[in-house]
């Protein structure tokens, strides 16, 4: 079983739409999570961290809920920049190292 | 301020010889991680420098891979004898803490 589980997709939605993305994680040890965004040919780059209360940041909500070790991604109001495929991260603390483990991401295409 | 850099951008090469990647974090980064990223593929761990600390070099996949980071800062990645299948997108990642990565835009290494 993969440590960090991710539908690959691709969504395909409407400009407008709201879309969720899910992720499960296997290690209950695992620390702090992330939503990471890599667009076509270019490298990741940090969207948000998931805090365990949820948060918000503009049309972007992330939720986290430790006692099923899963992670969420909701997108309102999707508009055409939105196309990417979006990483679910993990960090876990082990052998005194820190260790970022990422799923292999979910695309998101938005169309007209 | 500067992101994180990677030299050169494309390197193709012939099977059997050896290539040097580097990576320049951001400045007073004290982790560093390669990651390697095949097409259509998730993120694959190589390896991560934090401080002086030994490096954890469990994701390397086979001896010919190897990677220095001298006085704390640029790193280089070292692949010897190449094989077709080492060809992938090899990311660097740096950060301040060891939870937020900040990546490099990769170097595309294609063995012919």
């Amino acid at each position: 079983r993969k440590e960090v589980e991710q539908d690959p997709g691709p969504f395909n939605v409407p400009e407008g739409a709201t879309v969720a993305f899910n992720c499960t994680y296997s290690n209950s040890a695992s620390q702090s999570f992330f939503w990471y965004r890599q667009d076509c040919r270019k490298e990741p780059k940090l969207l948000m961290s998931v805090y365990s209360s949820g948060n918000e940041d503009g049309r972007f909500t992330a939720q986290l809920n430790r006692a099923s070790q899963y992670i969420s991604l909701l997108i309102r109001d999707s508009k055409l920049s939105d196309s990417a495929t979006y990483l679910c991260v993990v960090r876990l603390f082990s052998g005194g190292y820190n260790k970022l483990i990422f799923g292999a991401g979910t695309r998101l295409a938005v169309h007209p | 301020g500067a992101g994180v850099s990677q030299s050169p951008s494309n390197k193709v090469t012939e099977k059997g010889k050896d290539v040097e990647l580097r990576c320049d974090p951001i400045s007073g980064h004290t982790a560093l991680y390669w990651y390697r990223q095949s097409l259509g593929q998730g993120l694959e761990f190589l390896i991560y420098f934090q401080g002086n600390s030994a490096p954890d070099k469990s994701g390397l996949p086979s001896d010919r891979f190897s990677a220095e980071r001298t006085g704390g800062s640029v790193s280089t990645l070292t692949i010897q004898r190449t094989q077709q299948e080492d060809s992938a997108v090899y990311l660097c990642a740096s950060s301040l803490d060891g939870t937020k990565q900040f990546f490099g835009p990769g170097t595309r290494l294609t063995v012919l």
